[in-house]
């Protein structure tokens, strides 16, 4: 079984800052997703990145990178000049994927979340 | 705009009703992923499905609930009978497998709260 740890229950910054919420995880598969998903006062689960375990090099979306580190199973999540719009829950995900009945992916574990607020 | 659906948005019923929440995929998505997300717990794994067959039902109180996809187009999940424990916001999920980016493109929830 997998598990994910988000040490950082709630961080506060102000706007235009950087800020990086911390992601852990265990497990002893090799072929895996990794994801940040956002969720609004909307209730609206909103993907921010993925990465796949396979690939080396860092994902990047606009403000939004990672930072994985494979070997120490970490996965954390920086964004550049945030904005008020930016405060919400951010959820680490890992994902297997499955080898078998008929390949693909698996169900999303979760952590915790880690409640971000972004200061006028 | 391709998005998932589920209705209803809220319920409230009392302890011991039946409770049906459904659910349409993305069209031409062939996995369909039940979660549930409570403070307490937080969010979880239920159930999915892929291509209507389910994988995977560990998640889930066997004695009380239950999901199936009768066709392509529609995922439920029932509670029967329903208890205040039962109280969460219940999201459903659809995606493409195996050639798809692992991507799951979630629905707006149903808030269930039973009294």
């Amino acid at each position: 079984a997998q598990t994910v740890t988000q040490s950082q229950p709630e961080m506060s910054v102000q706007e235009a800052e950087t800020v990086t919420l911390s992601c852990t995880y265990d497990t002893s598969e090799n072929n895996y997703y990794l994801f940040w998903y956002k969720q609004p006062p909307s209730r609206q689960m909103i993907l921010v990145i993925r990465q796949e375990a396979y690939k080396q090099q860092n994902a990047t979306e606009n403000r939004f990178s990672v930072n994985f580190q494979k070997a120490a199973k970490s996965f954390s999540l920086k964004i550049s000049d945030s904005q008020l719009g930016d405060t919400a829950m951010y959820f680490c995900a890992f994902m297997r994927i499955r080898m078998y009945s008929g390949g693909g992916a698996d169900g999303l574990t979760f952590g915790k979340g880690t409640h971000l607020i972004i200061q006028p | 705009d391709a998005r998932v659906t589920q209705t209803p948005r809220h319920k409230v019923t009392e302890m011991g009703q039946e409770v049906t929440m459904r659910c349409q995929p993305i069209l031409g998505h062939n996995t369909v992923f039940w979660y549930r997300q409570t403070m307490m717990q937080g969010l979880e794994l239920l159930a999915y499905f892929r291509n209507r067959a389910p994988l995977d039902d560990s998640g889930m109180p066997k004695d009380r609930f239950s999901a199936e996809m009768p066709d392509a187009t529609l995922a439920t999940l029932k509670i029967q009978p329903s208890e205040p424990r039962d109280s969460a916001v219940y999201f459903c999920a659809s995606g493409l497998a195996p050639r798809g980016s692992g991507e799951q493109y979630f629905g707006p929830g149903t808030r269930l709260t039973v009294t």
